[in-house]
């Protein structure tokens, strides 16, 4: 299958810091990538939908202003976390579609908000 | 409401052991249904999917699964559970809401293998 490359697997960043997460699909173009994030011991939660070259859709509750979403080219979605916070803790996942219907999914960052 | 239903939490077989995971959608059409798995600290990897034709469905790892319109649901199963398949599966779904979306996720089952 397609390969999602995800960057970096873990972080651990001091609050009130921004963190940048890179999602990358290595050898196909990703027109739609997702953003997930995951407590532990439960399911994934989608965050926003990314197209190249437009804004991302936010789900309900997600904070636009915090997650910053940018998808600036077929390759690359970057998932930055702005004024993290303890609370922002998680493992975010990102997956990536090309133009056929099977999502690929990256390896997930680690973030630990001290 | 629409979603998707993982009704075991957590799941314990012994090796050699044949395993069954359910997974149950609530949408009024069919929509296009799949299985991942995911080892610890670990992204998601596809086991097998179905979009339409021959309702069971062969994956890798030995995993396949059946959809049966009828009772909505796309249960995984495996005949002989091998140490290495102790990990959490997840069954999702794309709806069919004005085209490809999102995929939908289930709470997830946590398989342990006894040896």
């Amino acid at each position: 299958g397609a390969v999602v490359s995800q960057h970096p697997s873990w972080v651990i960043c001091k609050s009130g810091t921004s963190v940048k997460i890179e999602c990358r699909s290595l050898d196909f173009q990703a027109t739609t990538m997702f953003w997930y994030r995951q407590f532990p011991k439960q399911s994934l939660m989608l965050m926003a939908t990314s197209n190249e070259g437009s804004k991302a859709t936010y789900e309900q509750g997600v904070e636009k202003d915090k997650f910053l979403i940018n998808h600036a080219s077929l390759t690359l979605s970057t998932l930055t976390v702005t004024s993290a916070h303890p609370e922002d803790s998680s493992f975010y996942i990102c997956s990536a579609r090309d133009l056929e219907t099977e999502a690929f999914f990256g390896q997930g960052t680690r973030l630990t908000v001290v | 409401a629409q979603s998707v239903t993982q009704p075991d939490i957590h799941i314990t077989v012994s090796e050699g052991a044949s395993l069954e995971l359910r997974c149950n959608y609530s949408y009024g059409a069919t929509p296009y249904l799949f299985w991942y798995v995911q080892s610890p600290g670990q992204g998601l990897q596809l086991l097998l999917k179905y979009f339409s034709g021959d309702t069971l469905v062969q994956g890798i790892k030995g995993f396949e699964a059946e959809f049966k319109r009828s009772q909505s649901s796309f249960n995984l199963r495996k005949p002989s559970v091998h140490w290495s398949d102790a990990a959490e599966y997840f069954c999702a779904v794309v709806p069919f809401s004005g085209g490809y979306n999102k995929l939908i996720f289930g709470a997830g089952t946590r398989l342990a293998v006894h040896p």
